[in-house]
């Protein structure tokens, strides 16, 4: 079935710096992806969608320069936290639409900013 | 206004019997898709069972089936025999065509299954 591997599982930053997570499609063609953010035993919340070649559609809400979203190739979709605190600290999950019976998920990320 | 709705926070269930997990939704598509996940402490997103707006039967996978109830707007998730591996945090989630094909979710239901 459909693979999306997110990566990394989880990482520790400082505060001010900025950190990348990757979601990758291994055996097909993601035209689209779909990043989340999750509070601990809240909602995933959409943060935005990703088209292939083109630019992010945020959700409103969303600082677009503070994360930052490239889907430059069918494979492969990018969310670099820029300048992170504290209060970005969450669970981050990407998904890719595969048809009409939906999304395969990525394994998640679980960013903590000290 | 919420489109999906999942009014239990939380639910303890005994092994070995079954647990109802509500979920309305709220959309003005004729056409819409209905899903189910579980999503375990580690953070994976589960698919369990999906349910089309056309489709007559209820849905069923295994120990799980949807009780789809247009007409009432309803798509609990019915789990038979829960095991203690089905402790978990489970999310009703809708796409509908007029909002892009997004995933909207539900605020989720915790079940806990006691030995």
């Amino acid at each position: 079935g459909a693979v999306v591997s997110q990566h990394p599982s989880w990482v520790i930053c400082k505060s001010g710096t900025s950190v990348k997570i990757e979601c990758r499609s291994l055996d097909f063609q993601a035209t689209t992806m779909f990043w989340y953010r999750q509070f601990p035993k809240q909602s995933l919340m959409l943060m935005a969608t990703s088209n292939e070649g083109s630019k992010a559609t945020y959700e409103q809400g969303v600082e677009k320069d503070k994360f930052l979203i490239n889907h430059a190739s069918l494979t492969l979709s990018t969310l670099t936290v820029t300048s992170a605190h504290p209060e970005d600290s969450s669970f981050y999950i990407c998904s890719a639409g595969t048809g009409n019976y939906g999304y395969t998920f990525g394994s998640g990320t679980r960013l903590t900013v000290v | 206004a919420q489109k999906i709705t999942q009014t239990q926070p939380g639910m303890f269930v005994q092994e070995k019997e079954a647990v109802t997990l509500d979920c309305t939704y709220d959309t003005s598509d004729q056409s819409y898709g209905l899903f189910w996940y579980k999503q375990p402490s580690s953070g994976e997103m589960i698919f369990l069972i999906y349910q089309g707006s056309y489709d007559e039967q209820n849905a069923t996978e295994g120990r799980y089936s949807l009780n789809f109830q247009k007409a009432r707007k309803s798509a609990n998730l019915v789990i038979s025999a829960s095991q203690l591996g089905d402790s978990a945090m489970y999310f009703c989630a809708m796409r509908e065509g007029s909002n892009d094909y997004k995933l909207s979710f539900g605020a989720g239901t915790t079940v806990t299954v006691r030995a």
